[in-house]
């Protein structure tokens, strides 16, 4: 049970340049979470998808696009990259909420950095 | 929405004494607060949370209590060990709906020195 997988861990993008940050997860959670974490500044949720086949802006979607591709898959699109996008992104899964207060697990994280 | 504020934003202790990390959140109908540990260069983890029905939840040496009248709550860390060193992140959510946003703090560097 490998819990919420991202790919890549690291990554090097030049400014302009196109990637997307992929994520799995295998606890047959039904809703998904991208979030971007700089220093002093917490973790802030760009994209969510509460379900599958729905996707929702978070705090900070400008310059992202996402997409929930199945129940276990959702991935987060940097279309033109800047210098301003250079963050650790984190992925994370939870239950449903009607399913109880359910937490978030999340993966080990991609290390963006734009040049 | 939700806002939640995380204080201190740093604090350092001698091993064997408690922390104390408190966060205030604006939306009265949050009723869900967890608490993550992430080490440095790793995941965020959870470690304990508290439903809003709950005044206190206790797991070993960690604590947290909720106060819903002042909406704060607050993370207690008895007998410090330096393996405890680590940002701690405290969150708030409503999950009422079918959305379900945790908003969380800015987090707080703790340091326990041996």
């Amino acid at each position: 049970n490998a819990g919420v997988t991202q790919t890549p861990k690291f990554q090097v993008l030049k400014t302009g340049q196109s990637m997307t940050l992929q994520c799995a997860q295998d606890m047959n959670h039904n809703s998904m979470y991208w979030y971007r974490q700089d220093p002093g500044m917490g973790l802030r949720l760009i994209y969510y998808s509460a379900s599958e086949g729905t996707t929702d802006k978070g705090e900070v979607p400008n310059g992202y696009n996402v997409s929930r591709l199945n129940k276990r898959e959702f991935s987060l699109r940097l279309e033109s990259a800047a210098p301003s996008q250079t963050s650790v992104y984190f992925c994370a899964s939870s239950a449903l909420p009607s399913q109880g207060n359910q937490p978030q697990h999340f993966g080990d994280g991609t290390r963006l950095s734009i040049l | 929405g939700e806002n939640v504020e995380q204080h201190p934003s740093t604090l350092s202790v001698q091993e064997g004494d408690s922390a104390v990390i408190k966060c205030t959140y604006s939306d009265s109908a949050s009723n869900y607060f967890p608490w993550y540990k992430q080490e440095l260069g790793k995941r965020p983890q959870l470690i304990i949370d508290i439903r809003s029905n709950v005044g206190e939840k206790k797991d070993q040496r960690i604590a947290v209590t909720l106060n819903k009248t002042a909406k704060h709550f607050s993370l207690h860390i008895t007998e410090t060990q330096p393996e405890d060193s680590a940002v701690y992140f405290c969150a708030g959510v409503y999950s009422g709906g079918s959305n379900y946003k945790l908003t969380f703090g800015k987090g707080t560097l703790l340091t326990v020195n041996p």
